[in-house]
């Protein structure tokens, strides 16, 4: 079975400072790791993939099968960053997506 | 070019009652997806076409739910004698599904509530 647990229902942080999110996962194969992001009133969208090993709105996330984790991080959060956060995995050879539950994140100014 | 899109937004209804919800896919989406997300939890898979079959029904919670699916086209998921369980958020993707890692495009949901 595939799992996704994201252990933080709500992260707030200062505007400025960096912001892990974690995710940790639970398969047995090799897994394709997703951030999907919603932003107030916007649909569900993704924000990053571990096999694009890109930044994307200067956030990264790492995969580390030894600890079976694919935090998301970005070094200084901004404001508009305020979002719900959910990580998700896809098992290979599998079209489908198992979900965490999510984050809040919230950036004040 | 449009994204997914979904309808009703919002439908309250009364317990026992049937509700339907629709979903139109991507212009040139073969694959589809419905998920469920009910307050405080994550998306739960429910079920997943390709082209007009459905590989994957493994989430589909009971008999009382079921799915259909026209060509590659519109997708309808019914609810049969709506519990209080039901209420949720149900989300459709779609995606080219040229290979497994294709991106799923999601749809704004339907809210159902079920009194």
């Amino acid at each position: 079975a595939q799992r996704v647990t994201q252990p933080e229902k709500l992260l707030s942080v200062f505007k400025g400072a960096p912001v892990e999110l974690k995710c940790n996962y639970s398969y047995s194969g090799s897994p394709e790791l997703f951030w999907y992001v919603q932003y107030s009133r916007q649909r569900l969208q993704l924000l990053l993939r571990h096999i694009s090993r890109e930044s994307i709105k200067g956030f990264t996330a790492d995969l580390n099968k030894g600890e079976t984790s694919f935090h998301l991080k970005k070094p200084f959060a901004q404001e508009e960053d305020s979002a719900m956060y959910y990580c998700a995995l896809r098992g290979s050879g599998y079209s489908t997506l198992t979900f965490g539950k999510g984050t809040m994140l919230l950036v004040s100014p | 070019g449009a994204g997914v899109s979904q309808s009703p937004s919002n439908k309250v209804t009364e317990k026992g009652k049937d509700v339907e919800l629709r979903c139109d896919p991507i212009s040139g989406h073969t694959a589809l997806y419905w998920y469920r997300q009910r307050l405080g939890q994550g998306l739960e898979f429910l079920i997943y076409f390709q082209g007009n079959s459905a590989p994957d029904k493994s989430g589909l919670p009971s008999d009382r739910f079921s799915a259909e699916r026209t060509g590659e086209s519109v997708s309808t998921l019914t609810i049969q004698r709506t519990q209080q369980e039901d209420s949720a958020v149900y989300l459709c993707a779609s995606s080219l599904a040229r290979t497994f890692t294709d991106t799923q495009y999601f749809g704004p949901g339907t809210r159902l509530t079920v009194l």
